[in-house]
């Protein structure tokens, strides 16, 4: 079974809205990091945050980690039409990669 | 820097047919990985190689599927012989190291279609 869960499954949101995605996960971890997959693409990561470490941000984007939940968030500030793509979280530990099954955001023009 | 590469992009087989692709990570990047994507999944890891030993291969179905990586660089994945549902997206991924501390980078798949 997939160690991190995505929450939403599916969003849809005007352009210039902010999107939040959910991660939660059941056993301790080393860190966890976003993905984002473009329909046919491969996956580009785009932010790994610490077990240790409470929020972090990049560019537009803002994760929060809190270890006791056992749950990450993605924030996308003012989001884009080229934002338009699966998001997944993954969870490491020991070493080993796990990854989620997606919220899919669609971002409407 | 170029990226991780793979090929073949798009597959089709007969069910029972033997299928292989292959995947040249980018250069200096000691760990390896080869995912599944079924349509609507996340990846879901069937094989980790740091440099060219294995070290998971827990989710890989071995009476069927195969792989290797010789000296440490490219690496090669086989189905022998195929089922429909192996219809997926095959990834491979590269990083620096080993231990999941650094970002993986993704090749853009190889898309097989088992008939």
């Amino acid at each position: 079974s997939q160690q991190g869960e995505e929450d939403p499954q599916a969003l849809s949101i005007q352009e210039g809205e902010n999107a939040t995605m959910n991660c939660s996960y059941k056993t301790s971890i080393n860190n966890l990091q976003w993905y984002r997959q473009n329909s046919g693409r491969g996956l580009v990561h785009l932010i790994l945050i610490r077990s240790n470490e409470r929020e972090k941000h990049s560019g537009r984007l803002r994760v929060t980690l809190d270890t006791s939940k056992k749950s990450s968030s993605l924030l996308i500030t003012a989001s884009r039409a080229a934002d338009t793509a699966s998001y997944f979280c993954a969870t490491v530990d020991a070493g080993k990669s796990t990854f989620g099954d997606g919220t899919t955001l669609t971002v409407k023009p | 820097e170029a990226g991780v590469a793979q090929s073949p992009r798009y597959k089709i087989i007969e069910k029972r047919q033997s299928v292989a692709f292959w995947c040249n990570p980018i250069s200096g990047h000691a760990t390896l990985y080869w995912y599944q994507q079924i349509l609507g999944q996340g990846p879901k890891l069937l094989i980790q190689f740091q440099n060219n030993g294995v070290v998971d291969d827990s989710q890989l179905p071995k009476d069927r599927f195969s792989a290797e990586r010789l000296k440490g660089v490219d690496s090669t994945l086989k189905i022998q012989p195929a089922k429909l549902e192996d219809s997926a997206v095959y990834l491979c991924a590269s990083s620096l190291s080993r231990g999941g501390f650094n970002e993986q980078f993704f090749g853009p798949g190889t898309r097989l279609t088992v008939l």
